[in-house]
Formats: structure tokens, C-alpha cells, sequence
């Protein structure tokens, strides 16, 4: 299974927005509605932000929005703050009770 | 709160064996499937293993099946990852994740611990 394809990093001044995109193929990201992202800051654990492509767990801000089409997903964060520097990851299930990850995107908040 | 604290990270040699526990609290722990998930240094997030809530499905990853074993004990609220024949591509920092309620639940890592260390070296 090969990793979902992100752009290796992004950036946006505070208040912009930014898209991070994850490419999969018809076999994850296509095949399934279960699309989730997850936001590590440096030396710390992986946070949930979306699920099922764009729902948001409770506490997550309205400003982190998720997407699909077609092999793509997208996670938009608008109104960009400086806590939201960070690598974000997209996960997509694949079938066979396995799931995959992107390779991870570096925001930098400008 | 829910809280998964991870344990038994440490340095193997290549072929040797290392068995992580989770530890889980905060949560009715019997009725959730749980995962591991590892990130080698400066890399992304692989996913692992998968245990369904009851403990009687088990699923790996290519690269881990036949050498990782993943079992839980719902009485000590504890997962596990027995980990044999280690090579050092397996070298990461290994995180317990703990799915969502709910049918499609096992799909998502909503809590994660803060992981073990795992350094596959001779």
C-alpha cells in the first residue's frame, strides 16, 4: 500500500487560508468515505481534527474544514493562526481492515 | 479524561523481540477497537494493527504480519504489540490510538497515547 500523496509543505500569513491536498488512489481515498486528518506538532501525538472527509470532532475550531473529489481530499484551514503551525497528516481507510497515511505536510505560518 | 499511556520502549538488536503495552483509563476500554500506529524519526504516521473491541479480530499491516502480534486484556483495561524478529525499519516511535463510538468507530485514531521508543541497533 503506498502512502497518500500531500504536498511536502505549505504556507499562509496569519488571517489567509490555506488548502492541503492528499491524492489517493480509487482503492483508498476514492473507494471510501473514511477520510480523517490528524495535526502533530513537533514531539507531541497526532491530534483528530476530520472525519468521514468533513465532519469535525467536538472541540476542533470551525475553521478547519475537510473535503473530497474524486482520489482527492482536502483539509482548508481559514483565518490562519500561529498555533496552527504544525504537520498535518491525511489518513484514508483502504480496504481489507487497513488504512493508510499521507506523507505529511509542514505548515508554516508566515 | 481519556488517557493511553504506552510502556516497554526500549533498544533491541535486529532479530530480537519487544512487547509494548497501553495502558487505558478514562473510558469504558471493552467497548472501543484500538490500533497502533508508529512514526520513524522525521517520518510520517504508518498504521500497524488493528484489534477489534472484544479482541477475537486482529488485523496488520503487510510489513508486520507474521513477526507483530496485537492482543488485549479487557480486565486490566491494557493492549498489547508483541513484537518479534525486529529489523530496523521497525525503529519509531510507536503510538496506541484508541477509535471513535459507534459503528464506523474503528475507522479513526481519535486519542492517542505519547508513544514508546522502539531503537532496533546492534
Amino acid at each position: 500500500q503506498s502512502a497518500l500523496t500531500q504536498p511536502r509543505s505549505v504556507s499562509g500569513s496569519p488571517g489567509q487560508s490555506v488548502t492541503i491536498s492528499c491524492t489517493g488512489t480509487s482503492s483508498d481515498v476514492g473507494g471510501y468515505h473514511y477520510v480523517s486528518w490528524y495535526q502533530q506538532h513537533p514531539g507531541k501525538a497526532p491530534k483528530f481534527i476530520i472525519y468521514d472527509v468533513s465532519k469535525r470532532p467536538s472541540g476542533v475550531p470551525d475553521r478547519f474544514s475537510g473535503s473530497k473529489t474524486g482520489n482527492t481530499a482536502s483539509l482548508t484551514i481559514s483565518g490562519l493562526q500561529a498555533e496552527d503551525e504544525s504537520d498535518y497528516y491525511c489518513c484514508s481507510y483502504a480496504g481489507e481492515n487497513s488504512w493508510v497515511f499521507g506523507g505529511g505536510t509542514k505548515l508554516t505560518v508566515l | 479524561q481519556v488517557q493511553l499511556v504506552e510502556s516497554g520502549g526500549g533498544v533491541v538488536q535486529p532479530g530480537g523481540s519487544l512487547r509494548l503495552s497501553c495502558s487505558a483509563s478514562g473510558f469504558i476500554f471493552s467497548g472501543y477497537a484500538m490500533h497502533w500506529v508508529r512514526q520513524a524519526p522525521g517520518k510520517g504516521l504508518e498504521w500497524v494493527s488493528l484489534i477489534s473491541y472484544d479482541g477475537t479480530r486482529q488485523y496488520y499491516a503487510d510489513s508486520v504480519k507474521g513477526r507483530f502480534t496485537i492482543s488485549r486484556d479487557n480486565s486490566k483495561n491494557t493492549m498489547y504489540l508483541e513484537m518479534n524478529n525486529l529489523r530496523t525499519e521497525d525503529a519509531a516511535v510507536h503510538y496506541c490510538a484508541r477509535g471513535r463510538l459507534g459503528g464506523t468507530g474503528l475507522y479513526y485514531f481519535e486519542y492517542w497515547g505519547q508513544g514508546a521508543l522502539v531503537t532496533v541497533s546492534s
